[in-house]
């Protein structure tokens, strides 16, 4: 069974300052990981994924998120946030292994960054 | 390119009543369909899903019901609507195979009154 905890509801942060928002996986195997963003009455919008390979993985919107295998994460980084930034953040994990390309997202965690 | 549109933006319905939401893709051939649901911006709820036409998966028992009439066509019914059926709809799609991730509609906001 593949699992994805985002163990925070609401991530707050000033406008300049860095972001992070937390997200950790379970999977039986190896994982394919995935950060969305969701702006209000919208759909999801695709932002980062890691496959394989370096495990700083680059995005749009200056996002970057890092793969961490021993500590089974894969946080959500921007240097520098802005208020533009604030919505609805979902972290989704895949196991290699699953035929059927299921996705499992995490509950979501709202980032609000202040000005 | 692919391209998924989810129609309508907006529905409010009172109880009691039909449903259909409809959502087709564009681009692509015999992709995985999901509908999920959201209640009050948070978490994503997996309702349906489907591998190819005519097969349908449901996650939740409840008063939705989900066909694929054709490869690129997901439609989610209600014979009758409850309060409880009011929420925000999400049509996806993947590929089935390697590390591809799904593609969202643009939702529906459903209002059940």
């Amino acid at each position: 069974a593949q699992s994805v905890a985002q163990p925070e509801d609401q991530v707050n942060v000033a406008e300049g300052n860095p972001l992070t928002v937390k997200c950790t996986y379970s999977v039986s195997g190896n994982p394919y990981l995935f950060w969305y963003v969701q702006y209000p009455n919208r759909g999801l919008q695709f932002l980062l994924k890691y496959i394989t390979g370096d495990n700083l993985v680059k995005g749009s919107y200056g996002f970057e998120a890092e793969f961490n295998k021993s500590q089974t994460s894969f946080h959500l980084k921007k240097p520098s946030a802005l208020v533009s930034d604030s919505a609805l953040y979902f972290c989704a994990v895949r196991d290699i292994g699953n035929a059927g390309n299921m996705l499992t997202f995490g509950g979501g965690t709202r980032l609000m960054v202040k000005p | 390119s692919q391209t998924i549109h989810q129609w309508p933006a907006t529905l409010v319905q009172p109880v009691g009543s039909p449903l259909s939401l409809e959502c087709t893709v564009e681009g692509t051939s015999n992709p995985n369909l999901y509908w999920y649901r959201q209640a009050a911006g948070r978490g994503l709820q997996l309702l349906f899903y489907s591998v190819g036409i005519g097969q349908i998966s449901s996650e939740v028992p409840q008063n939705l019901s989900a066909s694929r009439p054709q490869d690129r066509q997901f439609i989610l019914s209600s014979k009758k609507l409850l309060l409880s059926d009011s929420g925000f709809y999400l049509c996806a799609w993947s590929v089935n195979a390697g590390g591809y991730g799904y593609t969202f509609g643009s939702g529906t906001r459903l209002t059940v009154v």
